[in-house]
């Protein structure tokens, strides 16, 4: 069955300071990869999506970025934090031709 | 741009009865309906899935799709307090869904014991 892993679950991060947040999906081969963000009181942001290795599409400009190294890896990252990047930031995988989507556990994220 | 419109609730239901949760959403060419649960501080978890004009039931939970009026629901019965989370409705972005999903804001559910 198909698993995927998102780390770390929080962290609490000085503005200015750098952000990689990890994704990787197993069980399954070329999966379209997204990365959401939910702020408090807000609803679910599609902030990137990839359908496959080095192929990366943005929603919303912003200080984010985001690499597919690998099939199943997916990399969040930011050069400087600011106070408006904290949020639940979301992993999500969905299979080639599907819709469903699923989601991982979730990162915490505080800037402060 | 796609929208998804949702009650924000709370939705207060004794435990025991139905709880219906509405959605409607405004791209009429929408092929493809989720239902997804987020209990407080958890990520979403897709519960139901709906495809075509009707009822789709799985378990406690049913979904009803309605494209000509653009309203999808979601029923629960027989409700319980471990029901209680958030629900959130879903539509891709496009057909083929590769560019991910649109989500409605949600509606908070409390089963009150």
């Amino acid at each position: 069955s198909q698993t995927i892993h998102q780390w770390p679950a929080t962290l609490v991060q000085p503005v200015g300071s750098p952000l990689s947040l990890e994704c990787t999906v197993e069980g399954t081969s070329n999966p379209n990869l997204y990365w959401y963000r939910q702020a408090a009181g807000r609803g679910l942001q599609l902030l990137f999506y990839s359908v496959g290795i080095g192929q990366i599409s943005s929603e919303v400009p912003q200080n984010l970025s985001a690499s597919r190294p690998q099939d199943r890896q997916f990399i969040l990252s930011s050069k400087k934090l600011l106070l408006s990047d904290s949020g639940f930031y979301l992993c999500a995988w969905s299979a080639a031709g599907n819709t469903e989507a699923f989601f991982g556990q979730g990162t915490r994220l505080t800037v402060v | 741009q796609k929208e998804v419109e949702q009650n924000s609730g709370p939705l207060s239901v004794p435990e025991g009865a139905i709880a219906s949760l509405n959605c409607t959403y405004s791209d009429r060419g929408s092929q493809s309906f989720f239902w997804y649960r987020q209990y407080s501080g958890k990520s979403p978890e897709l519960i139901m899935s709906i495809y075509s004009n009707g009822d789709k039931e799985d378990g406690r939970f049913t979904a009803q799709l309605n494209k000509a009026s653009q309203y999808v629901s979601l029923l629960i019965r027989d409700s319980q307090p471990s029901d209680s989370a958030t629900y959130l409705c879903a539509v891709p972005y496009s057909g083929g869904g590769a560019d991910g999903l649109t989500f409605g804001k949600g509606t908070h559910l409390i089963i009150q014991p």
